[in-house]
């Protein structure tokens, strides 16, 4: 198997701008998780969905984020529109039925100016 | 919610020497315990895992062990390498959730 998959691997965008993230998990996966790291607030838990319905969305910063998932083999991360403060590694990872142990993406670097 | 706390937030060793790094959690629920690896400008990658009903796993040169009572768990690395330097993450979950809590992370330096 491939691993998880995210596109793209990094992304410049300006203040404003739309941004669209991607993630293909490993198939067969049920779970599928976004988790934003950045050096101030570690590994933060985004949102995370079991086949493909979202089952909690806590961790979603505000209403400029928002992630779909429309089939077992791809999700979306949005943000619209996209902040300086937004600029971090956006990691997707995917796991098994119970949800264990995850496996990660490479991440997509995301910077805004 | 869960809350994990790891101790230290960085560990310098010379090579060849022991490490610890400590985790504590609130969930008295919490059932899976996994440590994941975090090379520079890579990413984490599981290492161990431990479930509660076992108090200990190895693998090589890496140990967990597991206290329910106390609710911490920790990671052992013997034997260190330059190749083990690296961020290391604890985490915590229960039940079906599939939702883990990360550690802040301890950020592992090996000296030659």
């Amino acid at each position: 198997d491939a691993g998880v998959i995210q596109s793209p691997r990094h992304e410049v965008t300006e203040m404003g701008q739309e941004v669209t993230l991607r993630c293909k998990p490993i198939s067969g996966h049920d779970y599928l998780f976004w988790y934003r790291q950045t050096m101030m607030r570690g590994l933060e838990l985004l949102i995370y969905f079991n086949n493909n319905v979202p089952i909690d969305d806590s961790g979603m910063p505000e209403d400029r984020f928002s992630a779909k998932m429309p089939n077992a083999s791809f999700s979306t991360l949005k943000i619209q529109p996209s902040e300086p403060r937004d600029s971090a590694v956006y990691f997707c990872a995917s796991s098994f039925r119970d949800g264990r142990p995850l496996h990660f993406g490479n991440g997509t670097r995301l910077t805004v100016t | 919610g869960e809350n994990v706390e790891q101790h230290p937030s960085t560990l310098s060793v010379q090579e060849g020497d022991s490490a610890v790094i400590k985790c504590t959690y609130s969930d008295s629920a919490s059932n899976y315990f996994p440590w994941y690896k975090q090379e520079l400008g890579k990413r984490p990658q599981l290492i161990i895992d431990i479930r509660s009903n076992v108090g200990e796993k190895k693998d090589q040169r890496i140990a967990v062990t597991l206290n329910k009572t106390a609710k911490h768990f920790s990671l052992h690395i013997t034997e260190t390498q330059p190749e083990d330097s690296a961020v290391y993450f604890c985490a915590a979950s229960k039940g079906n959730a599939g939702k883990s809590t990360f550690g802040d992370g301890t950020t592992l330096t090996v000296k030659p």
